[in-house]
């Protein structure tokens, strides 16, 4: 089974700190997400890496950064953390099998930001 | 990705089969039909994906209509813990999350 494990269930920090959300995966995909999920907004992808130093802007990238050093590592920065980044951030990956990309989810961080 | 189109809401007793349609009618040749479903608090869960012909594994059934213009997924006995919000995708590699169909399973 694909696993897919985030580093925080539930995250509390203060406003202006640095803030890092990392999230590996154990299945050797080629592809990793970074969502955010909000009450009556839905899913929305902040940023995503097909390999290892890639990365591409999602539909809502500003605030965010990310970093991928390694295949199975994918890890969002929020360089200067706001209240309006209080959210639930959702990290997925997928493999590039030419059969529709399946992306598998992990468990999700809740963030609040005071 | 194609946009989708989901009922707000449906109901189902436990035991029977639920049937939650989906509408992709601007869904382009490459672009492949997801089920995933979210459960209160936690990550999506992927349930099945078709292209053209109809699927089936240990969760679900997917029917997909000759034109693709709309699907179908089946779950055949729902139970309690099938109730979530399910999500109908169409996509190829980012997929766009809409407001889903939360269904609800009763004794």
């Amino acid at each position: 089974d694909v696993k897919v494990t985030q580093s925080s269930r539930y995250l509390v920090k203060r406003t202006g700190e640095k803030v890092f959300l990392e999230c590996v995966q154990d299945m050797d995909h080629e592809n990793m997400f970074w969502y955010r999920q909000d009450p009556g907004l839905g899913l929305r992808l902040i940023y995503f890496s097909y390999d290892v130093k890639m990365k591409e802007k999602g539909d809502i990238p500003e605030g965010y950064s990310v970093s991928r050093e390694k295949k199975e590592r994918f890890s969002l920065i929020l360089e200067s953390a706001s209240t309006n980044q209080t959210s639930m951030y959702l990290c997925a990956s997928s493999s590039n099998r030419g059969q529709g990309d399946t992306q598998y989810f992990g468990p999700g961080t809740r963030l609040t930001v005071l | 990705d194609a946009k989708t189109t989901q009922p707000t809401s449906m109901d189902c007793a436990e035991g029977r089969a639920a049937n939650l349609p989906c509408n992709h009618s601007t869904i382009s040749g490459n672009e492949y039909v997801y089920w995933y479903r979210q459960i209160h608090s936690q990550g999506p869960q992927y349930i099945i994906h078709g292209l053209k012909n109809n699927e089936t594994n240990e969760m679900a059934s997917l029917i997909i209509t000759e034109d693709r213009k709309s699907s179908t997924l089946i779950l055949p006995h729902a139970t309690l813990r099938d109730t979530a919000v399910y999500y109908c995708i169409a996509g190829y590699s980012t997929l766009t999350f809409g407001k889903g169909t939360m269904l609800l399973v009763s004794p």
